[in-house]
C-alpha cells in the first residue's frame, strides 16, 4: 500500500497571499495524484487530478505540480472560500487508493 | 441535477452488520462507477470500494473480508454492507459517483454518520 504524507499539518496564511501545500508518496505514483478540498460538514470536492489538471469549475488560482513522489498544490491568491482541509490521493497503484492525512489551511 | 443521498441506521452495535443505501436521483445508475468512502470523526479519508453499474466490484484489501457493495438498478440504489463492526468503523460514510473508478470528482452524497456502540 502506498502511504501518502502531507505537510504541513496546518498552514496559516493571510487572504491574498500564496499557499503551498506538499504531498509525498512512499513510492512513485507517476502523475496519478489528485487533490481534494473539504469544508466542515461537507463532502470533499475534487480540485486537481493527473497532478496538474484542474477539475471542472476550479478557479485558475489553483495549480498542481509534481510527479513521482513529490507533489505541490499552490493557491496563488487566497480567497476566503479557500480556507479548508486539503487531501492528496494516489490512484497509481490500487487497490487501495490512498489518501494523505490532510493539511488544514487556516486564516492567519 | 444528479443527487446522491445516503440512508441507514446511525447507530450499530459492535459485531453487527452496518448497512447503508445510496439513492441516486436526477440520473440513471446504469452507468458510471459508484463508490463508498468513509471518514472517522476528525480524521482523513478511507476508500472502501466501488461497484460498476454492470455489477463488478473492487474493495479495499483491508476491509475486503467484511465488505459487500451491491447495486439495484431498478431502484436506482447501491448499498454497502460491513460486517463484524467495531468502534473503529465509526465514521461518516460517503457515497460517490464518477466515470473514473478511483477519482472522485463527479458527485458525492452529503455523508451519514454511523456510530458503532453498544
Amino acid at each position: 500500500e502506498i502511504v501518502m504524507t502531507q505537510s504541513p499539518a496546518t498552514l496559516s496564511v493571510s487572504p491574498g497571499e500564496r499557499a503551498t501545500l506538499s504531498c509525498r508518496a512512499s513510492q512513485s505514483v507517476s502523475s496519478n495524484l489528485a487533490w481534494y478540498q473539504q469544508k466542515p460538514g461537507q463532502a470533499p470536492r475534487l480540485v486537481i487530478y493527473g497532478a496538474s489538471t484542474r477539475a471542472t469549475g476550479i478557479p485558475a488560482r489553483f495549480s498542481g505540480s509534481g510527479s513521482g513522489t513529490e507533489f505541490t498544490l499552490t493557491i496563488s491568491s487566497l480567497q476566503s472560500e479557500d480556507f479548508a482541509v486539503y487531501y492528496c490521493q494516489q490512484y497509481y497503484n490500487w487497490p487501495p487508493v490512498t489518501f494523505g492525512q490532510g493539511t488544514r489551511l487556516e486564516i492567519k | 441535477q444528479v443527487q446522491l443521498q445516503e440512508s441507514g441506521p446511525g447507530l450499530v452495535k459492535p459485531s453487527e452488520t452496518l448497512s447503508l443505501t445510496c439513492t441516486v436521483s436526477g440520473g440513471s445508475i446504469s452507468s458510471y462507477y459508484w463508490s463508498w468512502i468513509r471518514q472517522p470523526p476528525g480524521k482523513g479519508l478511507e476508500w472502501i470500494g466501488y461497484i460498476y453499474y454492470s455489477g463488478s466490484t473492487n474493495y479495499n484489501p483491508s476491509l475486503k473480508s467484511r465488505v459487500t457493495i451491491s447495486i439495484n438498478t431498478s431502484k436506482n440504489q447501491f448499498s454497502l454492507k460491513l460486517s463484524s463492526v467495531t468502534a473503529a468503523d465509526t465514521a461518516v460514510y460517503f457515497c460517490a459517483r464518477d466515470p473514473n473508478p478511483v477519482v472522485f470528482g463527479d458527485y458525492w452524497g452529503q455523508g451519514i454518520l454511523v456510530t458503532v456502540s453498544s
